[in-house]
């Protein structure tokens, strides 16, 4: 699976659209982007996931550019609730061998 | 709708006591099994899949075993543990892929914290 290079951490301001940068330079194909995010001391919750169009759904959206190389995750209207640390992963559709990186840490402040 | 439950949520063992933690899913059948660790301040790690009874794959070699006795119950367990095998042991399930869902849509259960002494 292609390695995923995000920042280790950004802060929002509450009501404020948070854009979540993800880079995968070397992507294939036949993977998918997936974002996972995980609240403390939980585990981690699936958000979205996209293969090359955009995709949107009543957490998130999600914007993969047209040579694949990178995406946004967009929480439209951020929460305190949506502090968390979220989860940019490069898989194929089998087999759900799921690579975790170190993920960006998003603290959301009122 | 499916659950997953994990037990117990918290554990404290002395070095090289066993160790037996048990995941189960309710409300689908036939799911993929998974289990991750992550250790403090770490991503996580797949440990062990199983895509049916019987069936466990291992990704890390280490001195864990995974179980799979029935379709809905995954079992994770140590017959000696090591002080490195402290942290937070997370079960997870998906479907079958098809339609609008995928293998890589997983499901996690609250997760273990363990906490060997």
């Amino acid at each position: 699976d292609a390695k995923t290079t995000q920042p280790p951490s950004m802060d929002c301001a509450e009501g404020r659209a948070a854009n979540l940068p993800c880079n995968h330079s070397t992507i294939s194909g036949n993977e998918y982007v997936y974002w996972y995010r995980q609240i403390h001391s939980q585990g981690p919750q699936y958000i979205i996931h996209g293969l090359k169009n955009n995709e949107t759904n009543e957490m998130a959206s999600l914007i993969i550019t047209e040579d694949r190389k990178s995406s946004t995750l967009i929480l439209p209207h951020a929460t305190l609730r949506d502090t968390a640390v979220y989860y940019c992963i490069a898989a194929t559709d089998s087999w759900g061998k799921l690579q975790f990186g170190a993920g960006t840490q998003v603290v959301v402040t009122p | 709708s499916q659950t997953i439950h994990q037990w117990p949520a918290t554990l404290v063992q002395p070095v090289g006591s066993p160790l037996s933690l048990e995941c189960t899913v309710e409300g689908t059948s036939n799911p993929n099994l998974y289990w991750y660790r992550q250790a403090a301040g770490r991503g996580l790690q797949l440990l062990f899949y199983s895509v049916g009874i019987g069936q466990i794959s291992s990704e890390v070699p280490q001195n864990l075993s995974a179980s799979r006795p029935q379709d809905r119950q995954f079992i994770l367990s140590s017959k000696k543990l090591l002080l490195s095998d402290s942290g937070f042991y997370l079960c997870a399930w998906s479907a079958v892929a098809g339609g609008t869902s995928s293998y890589n849509e997983q499901f996690f259960g609250p997760g273990t914290r363990l906490t060997v002494l």
